[in-house]
């Protein structure tokens, strides 16, 4: 069965410091990764997904299968980018199940 | 445009009570999704529908519960017989068709059982 793993329950940096969220992924086959935000009093949704490799609100993630990571990244974090992101794992194809992992509550401190 | 909505949005039930969750998709998403979200967890599958069809089942933990999508538009989650272990956050989300992973998320209930 996949797994998601966020090593990380809380991250706090400073604004203007770079920001990692890890996120590591147990799966045999070719999954898709995402990342979803949940702001606070918002609901969830969608950041980014590896497979269309953009970047938004700064944010850019790398799918690297060697070492089954799917990192977060943003090279001057932002006080709104406080929020709680969560790694989400499909196994691809038709497939829509999305596994989750606990999340990173993430706090940019002014 | 309006998004998923959820209804109640706080839910305290006795435990041995039924009860209800109902979810409002986006209109004209095909697919719907429960989730389960437990205290510091993530968001765990419980059970997806396209249209008024049950296509996937399996995340329900108990057959206490039970989902249902009768014209392919509104869905509800009941609970039976509520348990302590039943206290959880659940949200309901949303897709179209052509793309089931970017899920629209509802804002959720939050149902604790005494």
């Amino acid at each position: 069965a996949q797994r998601v793993t966020q090593p990380e329950k809380l991250l706090s940096v400073f604004k203007g410091a770079p920001v990692e969220l890890k996120c590591n992924y147990s799966y045999s086959g070719s999954p898709e990764l995402f990342w979803y935000v949940q702001y606070s009093r918002q609901r969830l949704q969608l950041l980014l997904r590896h497979i269309s490799r953009e970047s938004i609100k700064g944010f850019t993630a790398d799918l690297n299968k060697g070492e089954t990571s799917f990192h977060l990244k943003k090279p001057f974090a932002q006080e709104e980018d406080s929020a709680m992101y969560y790694c989400a794992l499909n196994r691809g194809g038709s497939n829509y199940k999305l596994t989750f992992g606990k999340g990173t509550l993430l706090t940019v401190n002014p | 445009g309006a998004g998923v909505s959820q209804s109640p949005r706080y839910k305290v039930a006795k435990r041995g009570q039924d009860v209800a969750l109902r979810c409002d998709p986006i209109s004209g998403h095909v697919s719907l999704f429960w989730y389960q979200q437990a205290l510091g967890q993530g968001p765990e599958f419980l059970t997806y529908f396209q249209n008024e069809a049950q296509l996937d089942k399996s995340g329900l933990p108990s057959d206490r519960f039970f989902a249902e999508r009768p014209e392919g538009s509104v869905s509800t989650l009941k609970i039976q017989r509520t348990q302590q272990e039943d206290s959880a956050v659940y949200l309901c989300a949303s897709s179209p068709r052509t793309n089931l992973y970017e899920q629209y998320f509802g804002p959720g209930t939050r149902l604790t059982v005494t």
